[in-house]
């Protein structure tokens, strides 16, 4: 089963503008990663955080981790129209449940030039 | 980096015939590696996680005997889609994880099934 949903399903925005789109889980968790995937492809990774830190930033994404309420958002900067993608995060517990990931619904990101 | 490589990217199949599907990690070994599911503009859906050398562990609804897998070796992974029909026509993708570098999980590019 899906743990994570996300919010929005969807987003469409114009170039330059910021995208941000949100992601809840319902269990304990060791970290929480997203991913994007253009249409028809794999994953590609964009970022990792762990559990004990609660914002993360790499180039022009910045990533927020709220453990209390099981929450995680994902900001686009200066968005392009190659960040046009669906975008993914999923959780990884550890433990008993290995390493396996459980994913998101994902929002759809279209970015208008 | 971790790169993993699927193999092949789409297949059409006619029905009752069977599939298979290979994921090698390139540059590193693997001992763990998952398999998943993805139905248009839906998420991935875990069916397996391959272990090296043991028997897959597979996700609560999905078929063994259906969905064949066998990782053999630490870089070489399959999933055998066995007597495949239009159900099964999704896309299938792999993933690795490559820990002991930190490149955290790798993803194959997918397989586009359609089985007609």
């Amino acid at each position: 089963s899906q743990q994570g949903e996300e919010d929005p399903q969807a987003l469409s925005i114009q170039e330059g503008e910021n995208a941000t789109m949100n992601c809840s889980y319902k269990t304990s968790i060791n970290n929480l990663q997203w991913y994007r995937q253009n249409s028809g492809r794999g994953l590609v990774h964009l970022i990792l955080i762990r559990s004990n830190e609660r914002e993360k930033h790499s180039g022009r994404l910045r990533v927020t981790l709220d453990t209390s309420k099981k929450s995680s958002s994902l900001l686009i900067t200066a968005s392009r129209a190659a960040d046009t993608a669906s975008y993914f995060c999923a959780t990884a517990r550890g433990g008993a449940a290995g390493n396996k990931l459980t994913f998101g619904g994902g929002t759809r990101v279209l970015v208008k030039p | 980096g971790a790169v993993v490589s699927q193999h092949p990217s789409w297949v059409i199949c006619k029905s009752g015939t069977s599939v298979k599907i290979e994921c090698r990690s390139l540059d590193f070994q693997a001992t763990t590696m998952f398999w998943y599911r993805q139905f248009p503009k839906q998420s991935l859906m875990l069916m397996a996680t391959s272990n090296e050398g043991s028997k897959a562990t597979y996700e609560q609804g999905v078929e063994k005997d259906k969905f064949l897998i066998n990782h053999a070796s630490l870089t070489l992974s399959t999933l055998t889609v066995t007597s495949a029909h239009p159900e099964d026509s999704s896309f299938y993708i792999c993933s690795a994880s490559d820990w002991a570098a930190n490149y955290g999980y790798t993803f194959g590019s997918g397989t586009r099934l359609t089985v007609v």
